[in-house]
């Protein structure tokens, strides 16, 4: 009941396309969920995160869409760049501060 | 407003040895997790702390590895008698945890290697 299942693994996209990875989770008291973007030898570097109190968050040319009723929760890059490929964590948790369960990331490649 | 600090960057450990990983977390962040990366794979709880408190460390193994946030100084995971699976990245995050701030800020890593 902890997992976070994350799709697809890998994905390769044209620059100016839009690249799109899904998450699902099956803990209903999971509130919190963050994006992390991670490059080769770095840290993950918190994107974007929603909490199940609105459907969709927009910060520039990323996009969080959720569904509480189907526990599933997506994020859109619009306009996708080269320097966006990246690999790419959704996670969730409780709000209460608690620990972050992550999914198994995606490696997002988009070429020139 | 620095970042989250860790050091190492890099350590090298034979079989057996110990490694003792440091994390300093931002300024005005008094929770403090630890993360394991293991090769081509995701991030896994290890262990979460307050100053001089453990709150969660169902994440651990029950042996050879401990952590610690004195109520001064960096928090530190030390992993005694290491072995050639402890190889990984072991990130760091911090977070104030106030009202409804809970975002978890990841240091660079300290990547570990047994040889």
């Amino acid at each position: 009941q902890q997992q976070v299942k994350q799709s697809p693994q890998s994905l390769i996209v044209q620059k100016g396309g839009i690249s799109i990875i899904n998450c699902a989770y099956e803990n209903t008291a999971f509130d919190y969920f963050p994006w992390y973007q991670q490059f080769p030898g770095k840290g993950p570097a918190l994107l974007i995160a929603i909490r199940p109190d609105v459907s969709e968050k927009k910060e520039g040319r990323f996009t969080i869409s959720f569904n509480k009723s189907a526990k599933q929760f997506s994020l859109h890059i619009m306009d996708s760049q080269p320097g966006d490929s990246a690999t790419y964590f959704c996670a969730a948790s409780k709000t209460s501060g608690s620990r972050l369960t992550f999914g198994e990331g995606t490696q997002l490649t988009v070429n020139p | 407003n620095a970042g989250v600090m860790q050091n190492p960057r890099h350590l090298v450990r034979r079989r057996g040895q110990e490694a003792r990983l440091r994390c300093s977390p931002m300024k005005g962040h008094s929770h403090v997790y630890w993360y394991r990366q293991l090769p081509e794979e995701g991030l896994k709880f290890m262990v979460y702390l307050q100053k001089e408190n453990i709150i969660d460390e169902s994440g651990m193994p029950k042996e050879r590895f401990s952590a610690e946030f004195p109520k001064e100084g960096p928090s530190i995971l030390r992993i005694q008698q290491v072995v050639r699976g402890d190889s990984a990245a072991y990130f760091c995050a911090s977070s104030p945890n106030l009202g409804s701030n809970y975002e978890q800020y990841f240091g660079p890593g300290t990547r570990l290697t047994v040889t």
